[in-house]
């Protein structure tokens, strides 16, 4: 398996622009996580999904942010309009709620820089 | 809400020592701590779990413990090597809520 697969890699806007991140988690995993890394405030969750259902949405900051899961492959992240603060690395992460450990398996990151 | 301090941002040791890293939680919930290792410019990547019935957790040069009472976790990785540069995330999973909450993570030199 490739393993979690995040498009695009890095990502340079400017403020006010919209901008969509993907992510593809692993086949066969039923939860799915969006997550957001800065120096300041370490590694946040923004939203988890469950068997496609987006179950909390707490820590997505504003309404200028929102996710959807359309289907078990596949699931996007987007801010609208994006400003500075954004700039982040975003994480995406499945995994497989049956697996004792729970472990979540990260896929590579996208770099955000709002200009 | 749940509250996750990691001891220290950076640690240096020698190569050899052991290398031991701390985590302090609050407002316990019945949950796990997971440990992973997150290297520059990667996501991380799990290491270890250990439920709160388990004191001690094993896995080659890892070990990890887990204190309820002190609510506290000891990550320790001995005869370190320079390859285990990192850092270190603890990450509290609450299974009732089914979502994890990570501190900010200490990062580990190894010097040869």
């Amino acid at each position: 398996d490739a393993g979690v697969i995040q498009s695009p890699r890095h990502e340079v806007t400017e403020m006010g622009q919209e901008v969509t991140l993907r992510c593809k988690p692993i086949s066969g995993h039923n939860s799915l996580f969006w997550y957001r890394q800065t120096m300041m405030r370490g590694l946040e969750l923004l939203i988890y999904f469950n068997n496609n259902v987006p179950i909390d949405d707490s820590g997505m900051p504003e309404d200028r942010f929102s996710a959807k899961m359309p289907n078990a492959s596949f699931s996007t992240l987007k801010i609208q309009p994006s400003e500075p603060r954004d700039s982040a690395v975003y994480f995406c992460a499945s995994s497989l709620d049956s697996v004792a450990t729970n472990e979540q398996f990260f896929g590579p990151g996208t770099r955000l820089t709002v200009l | 809400s749940q509250k996750i301090e990691q001891n220290s941002e950076a640690l240096n040791i020698q190569e050899g020592k052991t290398a031991t890293l701390t985590c302090n939680y609050t407002n316990y919930s019945p949950a796990y701590l997971q440990w992973y290792r997150q290297d520059p410019g990667r996501g991380p990547v799990f290491l270890l779990l250990i439920r709160e019935n388990e004191k001690e957790k094993r896995k080659e040069r890892l070990k990890v413990t887990f204190d309820t009472t002190l609510k506290q976790s000891l990550f320790h990785i001995t005869a370190s090597q320079p390859a285990d540069s990192a850092t270190y995330l603890c990450a509290l999973l609450n299974t009732n809520a089914g979502k994890s909450t990570f501190g900010d993570g200490t990062t580990l030199t190894v010097k040869p």
